[in-house]
């Protein structure tokens, strides 16, 4: 599976839009990428996943570049039930996590 | 709820004892993951199973083995149990085995306590 970047952490204030960006330049054609979140003492949830285009749902957009070497997800509005390890994964056989990104938000 | 059920939550233990840990995945999916998430090292994977069939193997031990049955729940066999291996364990489900489009439903974990 490849490999994905993301940064250790990241902080927002309330009610504000995250942007939580990933890099994967070694995406192959066929992998998605998907996005997944980790509250405290919880399995991983599922957020959001694409291929080329940008996607959106209930909890989140992602934005895929064009060369689909990067991807950002967008968290509208934070709320501190946000708080949690969001990681980037590219969709194969294993689906491997990396260390994902620890978003905090401030009241 | 992900509807993904794994049992027990907790387990405590000694060293050299043997456990098994029990997933009942999403109903209709017939993929099962298992991650090994520990303090220090993050989110294992472990193995894959698809349709009773073991179909990726990650970082798994020689003394881990694991099923998926006729019905699709999975058990995942811990045996010699070490310190190092307390950590919570996770099962997931998909719908496909090769499925990349589809999302992957994590249960809650077992925490595995080895004394």
């Amino acid at each position: 599976d490849a490999k994905t970047t993301q940064p250790n952490s990241m902080e927002s204030n309330e009610e504000e839009p995250v942007h939580l960006p990933c890099n994967h330049s070694t995406i192959s054609g066929t992998d998605y990428i998907h996005w997944y979140r980790q509250l405290p003492s919880q399995g991983p949830e599922y957020v959001i996943h694409g291929l080329t285009s940008n996607v959106n749902n209930r909890m989140a957009s992602l934005a895929i570049a064009e060369d689909r070497k990067s991807s950002t997800l967008i968290l509208h509005r934070a709320t501190l039930r946000d708080a949690a390890v969001y990681y980037c994964i590219l969709r194969g056989n294993m689906l491997t996590f990396g260390g994902g990104t620890r978003l905090m938000v401030k009241p | 709820d992900s509807g993904v059920t794994q049992t027990p939550k907790h387990l405590i233990t000694a060293t050299g004892q043997r456990v098994t840990l029990r997933c009942s995945p999403r109903s209709g999916d017939l993929s099962v993951y298992w991650y090994q998430q520990s303090l220090d090292q993050g989110l294992q994977f472990l193995i894959h199973y698809y349709n009773g069939e073991e179909r990726a193997k990650g970082n798994i031990l020689e003394r881990f083995s694991a099923q998926q049955f006729p019905d699709l729940h999975s058990e995942l066999n811990l045996s010699s149990l070490e310190l190092g291996d307390s950590a919570l364990y996770f099962c997931a489900s998909s719908v496909g085995r090769l499925s990349y489009n589809s999302p992957l439903h994590f249960g809650n974990g077992t925490r595995l306590t080895v004394t």
